[in-house]
């Protein structure tokens, strides 16, 4: 069983061009979340999707940055006119369900892409 | 603003020695969860401990969870080289997980 497996590992983007950031989650796993780690911070969530839904955009900037998560094929994050301040490493994560009850269950992290803005 | 907050900002010990590591949360909590990231790499989900549990052990790890205070605490006992890594708590808040700044644990050989 394949964990959350992200592409590009690892990308460089000149100002002004567009990053596309893949995910995709665990086998049987609907629900996804997009994290953005600065160096020596902790993850800051951006957003949470399920199935062809946004369910929480209330983390991701209002501009540039959009996230679709279709029917088939990974979850996308994506980036326009990409600038310096978005060199970070982002990181996707999955679930089989939502994280609200007590017996909430855990996301299982991909690798994360790191994205260098020169 | 970071739900949980880890302290020691930075922790470094011996091969052997135990490492302590604590969180302070703000909000009511249905569970707390601790994650390990190695540099450069994703977040490995540790353990989970529950608001109506106090502590919870699992291998090297015991947890503990005072809902009183908000803080819980991650101990490694008998540490070891590859424990080297940040660690992080996390709560959930609306359907997301609210990690702290972390703890970056150095285990010298």
């Amino acid at each position: 069983n394949a964990g959350v497996m992200q592409n590009p590992r690892h990308l460089v983007r000149r100002r002004g061009q567009e990053a596309r950031l893949r995910c995709s989650p665990m086998k049987g796993h609907s629900h996804v979340y997009w994290y953005r780690q600065l160096p020596e911070e902790g993850l800051k969530f951006m957003v949470y999707l399920q199935k062809e839904n946004i369910i929480d955009e209330s983390g991701m900037p209002k501009e540039r940055f959009s996230a679709e998560f279709p029917k088939e094929g990974p979850s996308i994050l994506r980036i326009q006119q990409v600038v310096r301040g978005d060199s970070a490493a982002y990181f996707c994560a999955s679930s089989p369900r939502g994280l609200a009850g007590a017996d909430s269950y855990e996301q299982y992290f991909g690798p994360g892409t790191r994205l260098t803005v020169t | 603003s970071q739900q949980g907050e880890e302290d020691p900002q930075a922790l470094s010990i011996q091969e052997g020695e135990n490492a302590t590591m604590n969180c302070s949360y703000k909000t009511s909590i249905n569970n707390l969860q601790w994650y390990r990231q190695n540099s450069g790499r994703g977040l490995v989900h540790l353990i989970l401990i529950r608001s109506n549990e106090r502590e919870k052990h699992s291998g090297r790890l015991r947890v503990t969870l005072d809902t009183s205070k908000k803080s819980s605490s991650l101990l490694i006992t008998a540490s070891r080289a590859a424990d080297t890594a940040s660690y992080f708590c996390a709560t959930v808040r609306s359907e997301k997980l609210v990690f702290g700044k972390g703890t970056k644990l150095t285990v010298n050989p």
